[in-house]
Formats: C-alpha cells, structure tokens, sequence
C-alpha cells in the first residue's frame, strides 16, 4: 500500500536541543496530520492542518503544511526525554475519502 | 473515560484458530476504522465503516471480517490465523459526516496478536 516518506527514519538528540522532520509525498494531499506514538499506546494526535502554508502549534510543537502540497513539516523546541517515541505524518488527498496515509515515523530519542 | 478501547490488550493463539478484537468508542463518532501496525511500525489501513456502512476495505485476506453492530462498535473477527497475522491491530474513529471527511482519527491503545 502507499506510504508517505518520513526523513530522518530515526534521530539521537541531546536533552534541549531543536528537533525537525519531514513527511514527503507524490501527490498533493490537503490534510496533514502529526501524531506520536509512544511504546505500548496508540498514535496520539498532536497537530492538524487543512490548508496550504498554514503553520500551528501546539506547545512546543510547530507542523507546517508545505506549500506545494506534498510536503509537512514537524519541529520540536527545547527537546525534554518524554519527546522520546514514534511521530508519524498522515496525508489525506481529495475529497469524499475517509482514508489517511500514514508515514514511516520518525524514531527520536532524546539523551539527558 | 477511553474514547476508543479495544479489548483484548494482548492476543496470544495457535495458528489455525479464529478469534475476534472488539473496539468501542464513546465520541459520538461516526467513522470508525481498523489498522494493522507490523513490526517496522508501519501503520496500513484495513477497513473502515462509516454508521455501520463499509467504505474502506483494503486488500485484506477475506479471513479478516469485520463487523460494526452500531456506530459505536466494530469489531474484527479473523479465521484460521496464521504466523504473518502476528501484528498490533488499532481501532481508531473519526468524526466523518459529509464535509467533515478530513477530521483527525483518535486511536485506542492497540491489540498485540501473537501467532505461536
């Protein structure tokens, strides 16, 4: 099935240091979500945004839908070792569908 | 209260048996969707109902059958299990109304399915 592509795979960051992610894709899609999954639970929804170039936040998180469409972004300031998990990226393209992609996650770990 | 649970937690079973995962959501969703998450983490859809009706099914073996007795409920019932069926399954909803087909899905905790 299709999968979003999420860059870095995986990442080691030092406890206070700024994180940045990716989710990329071929075709343009006009909802992008982030969550994050820790070990044992489900995805938790973090960010969501339905438009173009929109950038939200939520604490210390900032997600940006791309302005072309295929991409979004993900950036975690001040990083603190509870950021440590699984973030995915899930892209919804067109109307009249229920369905999301979801990305390959990004593995961060933090070190105190 | 758990918005979305799903029971069992864990799954252990010999190949060839069938058994069910139940899920039951309390948002008031009207969408409500089954994922298969291997051990890469890769998370796939396999079915999706909107108030009782299917509108997603993925390529999924027909020995996976799920079943949504209300808006509320789905459930997924799977025949004659085999070793590459080991996965976590997460039942998710969503609000899906017409105009709302973009509402973020909420996730239960998972079921963790091991084929001996």
């Amino acid at each position: 099935g299709q999968q979003l592509n999420q860059s870095p795979q995986s990442m080691f960051i030092q406890e206070g240091e700024d994180v940045s992610m990716n989710c990329t894709s071929s075709s343009i899609f006009n909802t992008w979500l982030w969550y994050k999954q820790d070990p044992g639970e489900g995805p938790v929804l973090l960010i969501a945004l339905y438009k173009a170039g929109e950038l939200t936040s939520n604490g210390r998180l900032t997600a940006q839908f791309g302005i072309t469409r295929k991409d979004s972004f993900l950036n975690i300031s001040a990083s603190i070792p509870s950021d440590v998990g699984i973030y995915f990226c899930a892209g919804r393209s067109g109307s009249g569908t229920y369905k999301y992609i979801f990305g390959t996650g990004t593995r961060l770990k933090v070190l105190a | 209260d758990t918005a979305v649970s799903q029971t069992p937690k864990y799954l252990v079973t010999q190949m060839g048996n069938d058994k069910s995962i139940k899920c039951e959501q309390n948002l008031g969703h009207d969408t409500m969707y089954w994922y298969k998450q291997d051990s890469k983490k890769f998370l796939k859809i396999m079915f999706s109902y909107n108030n009782k009706e299917l509108i997603i099914n993925e390529t999924v073996p027909n020995r996976f059958s799920p079943k949504s007795p209300d808006k509320a409920h789905l459930n997924l019932h799977i025949n004659s299990l085999e070793l590459g069926d080991s996965a976590v399954y997460f039942c998710a909803s969503s609000q899906g109304d017409r105009g709302l087909f973009n509402q973020p899905q909420h996730f239960g905790d998972g079921t963790r399915l091991s084929i001996l």
